[in-house]
């Protein structure tokens, strides 16, 4: 029962270098989420998929793309790193946009 | 737009006490409601939701939550708290018939005393 798999689980970049953070999940979920996780902030949504070919903007997006690969994958793309994007990353999948989100264990990228 | 106030950032207590959860939300018509638990290093877990009918919700560990429409609230409660629920608690808010997503709280840490 795999789930929400991220890769990596640790990451250190370098400011100005680019990695992409990939998330599957097998549940044959519509929906799929990127979200941050910031001391005394809570989760806060950057990316989502609503369905298959499809994606949208959230709370914060600026310095981050996406990609619907398939049904299985969403990827989350950081072109230029900032150390402002040093966070918690979590994907996430939801049957449909208003049932309950299934998590990741989450990835902890540091920029330095 | 939808928020989620949880206003106790941090809660200890002793084990075997009973525990109560603050979250208020801010929504114009009726909320999906959530609460998620993470334990360190860890991604989020669902306890429980509530969509629609009973207002008193039944999730895991024990744990319930009751929407109160007129005080905004979506409080999560257990009669006796166990070491092992020691972690950080989120609130969440669902938009209906919207393309939006959840909206979290900043989350409750909760310790628990020997």
């Amino acid at each position: 029962n795999a789930g929400v798999t991220q890769t990596p689980k640790f990451q250190v970049l370098k400011t100005g270098q680019s990695m992409t953070l990939q998330c599957a999940q097998d549940m044959n979920h519509n929906s799929m989420y990127w979200y941050r996780q910031d001391p005394g902030m809570g989760l806060r949504l950057i990316y989502y998929s609503a369905s298959e070919g499809t994606t949208d903007k959230g709370e914060v997006p600026n310095g981050y793309n996406v990609s619907r690969l398939n049904k299985r994958e969403f990827s989350l793309r950081l072109e230029s790193a900032a150390p402002s994007q040093t966070s918690v990353y979590f994907c996430a999948s939801s049957r449909d946009r208003w049932t309950e989100a299934f998590f990741g264990q989450g990835t902890r990228l540091t920029v330095v | 737009a939808q928020s989620v106030t949880q206003p106790d950032i941090h809660i200890t207590v002793s084990e075997g006490a009973s525990l109560e959860l603050r979250c208020n939300y801010s929504y114009g018509a009726t909320p999906y409601l959530f609460w998620y638990v993470q334990s360190p290093g860890q991604g989020l877990q669902l306890l429980l939701k509530y969509f629609s009918g009973d207002t008193l919700v039944q999730g895991i560990k024990g744990f319930e939550a009751e929407f109160k429409r007129s005080q905004s609230s979506f409080n999560l409660r257990k009669p006796s708290v166990h070491w092992s629920d020691a972690a950080e608690y989120f609130c969440a808010v669902g938009e209906t018939g919207s393309a939006r997503q959840l909206t979290f709280g900043s989350g409750t840490q909760l310790t628990v005393l020997p």
